[in-house]
């Protein structure tokens, strides 16, 4: 069935650096689009979203950006900081009340000092 | 805004023992709850959509009489695993979604050890 994955299965980086995650879909019906940061033992915490109408969004210290056309997902995050450590998942649906996210594999970030 | 409270939090349980997870929407009502099962380095699998007052959708491959969901109120889901397994043994997580503009809310998850 279709999902969504991931490019990368970690990534290293310095602290101050920015970092990049990729994520790819393939249901081009999906159109909402949430990238959520788990921490060791914890639930999924939202970090941001998008809506398929959109190719940009920002919030603090983080953007996404969603290319329709080669349907593909990617988490910026600005001047990394240690406590970013963490996996980081893209989730997708259809963007209708009452149906699931659909999770990717996970890139595991990972902040040195 | 919108809180999901699961509990336990942690448990370990002996093979072939039933165990059952509960799940709270805190200050929102939730018609549908959503279950997840994550093994160690591994993503969010769908399980099962806890649906109120009426039966739950399981996913393909998952037992619908091994994990049984009772979503009775709008506010409480659970999940039992029923006769549990060491392979049982898993972080379960439920979600909700207070509204289409609110996005989802996660549970803090349960650590399920079967021994």
């Amino acid at each position: 069935g279709e999902s969504v994955g991931l490019h990368l299965p970690t990534l290293s980086v310095q602290e101050g650096d920015n970092s990049i995650i990729n994520c790819a879909y393939s249901n081009s019906a999906s159109d909402y689009f949430i990238w959520y940061k788990q921490e060791s033992g914890k639930g999924p915490q939202f970090i941001i979203d998008i809506r398929s109408n959109m190719d940009k969004r920002q919030g603090q210290r983080v953007t996404v950006l969603l290319n329709k056309t080669v349907k593909h997902l990617s988490l910026q995050i600005a001047a990394t900081q240690p406590g970013d450590s963490a996996v980081y998942f893209c989730a997708e649906n259809m963007g209708m009340t009452g149906t699931a996210l659909i999770f990717g594999k996970g890139t595991t970030l990972s902040v040195s000092s | 805004g919108a809180v999901v409270s699961q509990h336990p939090s942690r448990v370990i349980c002996k093979s072939g023992t039933s165990v059952k997870i509960e799940c709270r929407s805190l200050d929102f009502q939730a018609t549908t709850m959503f279950w997840y099962r994550q093994f160690p380095k591994q993503s969010l699998m769908l399980m099962a959509t806890s649906n109120e007052g009426s039966k739950a959708t399981y996913e393909q491959g998952v037992e619908k009489d091994k994990f049984l969901i009772n979503h009775a109120s709008l506010t409480l889901s659970t999940l039992t695993v029923t006769s549990a397994h060491p392979e049982d043994s898993s972080f379960y997580i439920c979600s909700a979604q207070p509204g289409l503009n609110y996005g989802y809310t996660f549970g803090s998850g349960t650590r399920l050890t079967v021994v």
